[in-house]
């Protein structure tokens, strides 16, 4: 089963704009990555937070994660068409057992 | 570094007839997982080694799937017999110890028939 519910499932949004997924989870983690999925390709990770981090920065990503409400979210800034694909978070319980989300797929258009 | 090589990247058969995916991971790494992806169940772990032992088969979803790791640089995920629910695309990933992020290859899409 699913550990993570990504929302919305779906974002439309135009060039320059950002982005914003969101994830809930459901059992306490010790860490929290994303990943960004191109169509027909395999995943690529993005970024990792740590279970005692509550943000973390890489380049246009921010991500932040609160453990008390068992969620974290992804902003993606000035959005640009190569941004378009489906983001996974993913929790790990352990170093190696990840548990994927449902996924959200962008679209960003010119 | 190449990444992680799967083989075949797609691959068609018939109900019945025995698959077999393959999968290079990077050199070096000494975790290898294999995933399965539908758009009913999502992504789903089948089973990881770490230096080439299988340490958690518990997604494996039945006696007709196995995996195997001969060596670090090889590994293989079987099915017999398939059957047509087993479509779907089918990940390699590797890590590297210490380190908690995944390397994925590019997916064998399989479609049973």
């Amino acid at each position: 089963s699913q550990q993570g519910e990504e929302d919305p499932q779906a974002l439309s949004i135009q060039e320059g704009e950002n982005a914003t997924m969101n994830c809930s989870y459901k059992t306490s983690i010790n860490n929290l990555q994303w990943y960004r999925q191109n169509s027909g390709r395999g995943l690529v990770h993005l970024i990792l937070i740590r279970s005692n981090e509550r943000e973390k920065h890489s380049g246009r990503l921010r991500v932040t994660l609160d453990t008390s409400k068992k969620s974290s979210s992804l902003l993606i800034t000035a959005s640009r068409a190569a941004d378009t694909a489906s983001y996974f978070c993913a929790t790990a319980l352990t170093a190696s057992k990840l548990t994927f989300g449902t996924g959200t797929r962008l679209q960003v258009t010119l | 570094d190449a990444g992680v090589i799967q083989s075949p990247r797609h691959e068609v058969t018939e109900m019945g007839q025995e698959v077999t995916l393959r999968c290079k991971p990077i050199s070096g790494h000494d975790y290898l997982f294999w995933y399965r992806q539908t758009m009913m169940r999502g992504l789903e772990l089948l089973i990881y080694f770490n230096n080439n032992v299988p340490i958690d088969d518990s997604g494996m979803p039945e006696d007709r799937f196995s995996a195997k790791m001969p060596n670090a640089s090889f590994s293989t995920l079987k099915i017999q017999p398939s059957e047509p629910r087993d479509s779907a695309v089918y990940f390699c990933a590797s890590r590297v110890d210490g380190h908690y992020e995944q390397y994925f290859g590019p997916g064998t899409r399989l479609t049973v028939t």
